[in-house]
């Protein structure tokens, strides 16, 4: 089995750029998640996906970020305009819930950092 | 409302020295499950242990571990004779039964010094 992969792993942009980010989950696995971890601090939850159907967002997803799962597999993290405060370690995770491998756990991805200059 | 405290910031030892990293944690929830991730600074996640609310059973892997205390809200994570890769970050988090998200700590960094 391969891990969570993401893609790029580092993002340098200008502020007021658009940025988009690819997570590739476990294979097989139905949920998946975005968290942001800024410098310090522990990762926050942004949203989360079973299948396509995207089924929770955090107050932190402002109209800015839009993420994506069209076909249940690999995910989109979309940025417009990006903001000084948009630099942040971005991470993927993912996890079974239909049997017969079902898991309590989240397993990340290494990670997309963004800078914004 | 739930949440995570790391109260330890940062922790130096010398290798070989035992270190206890603690976590204390808040939920209403009766079923809920914690983890501790580590960190290293590439920058995964790596999951190291998993525990559920009805399990209170300590468990030790090598020398890593865990003493969940339901008690005191705590689930606190100890490395024996720790070495210079044990070098990290290290995050205990909470996921409530009925929610999906992780609630995490602020994190506990680890410097193990030769």
């Amino acid at each position: 089995d391969t891990g969570v992969s993401q893609d790029p792993r580092h993002k340098i942009t200008k502020r007021g750029q658009n940025v988009t980010f690819r997570c590739d989950p476990i294979s097989e696995h139905n949920r998946l998640y975005w968290y942001r971890q800024t410098l310090g601090q522990g990762p926050e939850f942004l949203t989360y996906f079973q299948n396509e159907a995207q089924l929770e967002k955090s107050r932190l997803l402002s109209d800015r970020f839009s993420a994506e799962r069209p076909k249940g597999s690999f995910s989109t993290l979309e940025i417009q305009r990006t903001e000084q405060g948009d630099s942040a370690m971005y991470l993927c995770a993912s996890r079974q819930t239909s049997e017969p491998t079902v898991t309590d756990t989240q397993y990340f991805g290494p990670g997309t950092r963004l800078t914004v200059l | 409302a739930q949440k995570v405290t790391q109260a330890q910031t940062e922790i130096s030892v010398v290798e070989k020295e035992d270190v206890t990293l603690d976590c204390v944690y808040e939920t209403r929830d009766t079923t809920y499950y914690l983890f501790w991730y580590k960190q290293p600074p590439s920058g995964e996640l790596v999951f190291l242990i998993r525990r559920n609310s009805f399990d209170e059973q300590n468990e030790i892997s090598g020398r890593y571990s865990w003493n969940f205390q339901k008690s005191t809200s705590s689930f606190n994570f100890t490395i024996t004779a720790s070495q210079v890769v044990d070098s990290a970050v290290y995050f205990c988090a909470l996921r409530g039964g009925g929610y999906n998200k992780l609630i995490f700590g602020a994190g506990t960094r680890l410097a193990v010094h030769p």
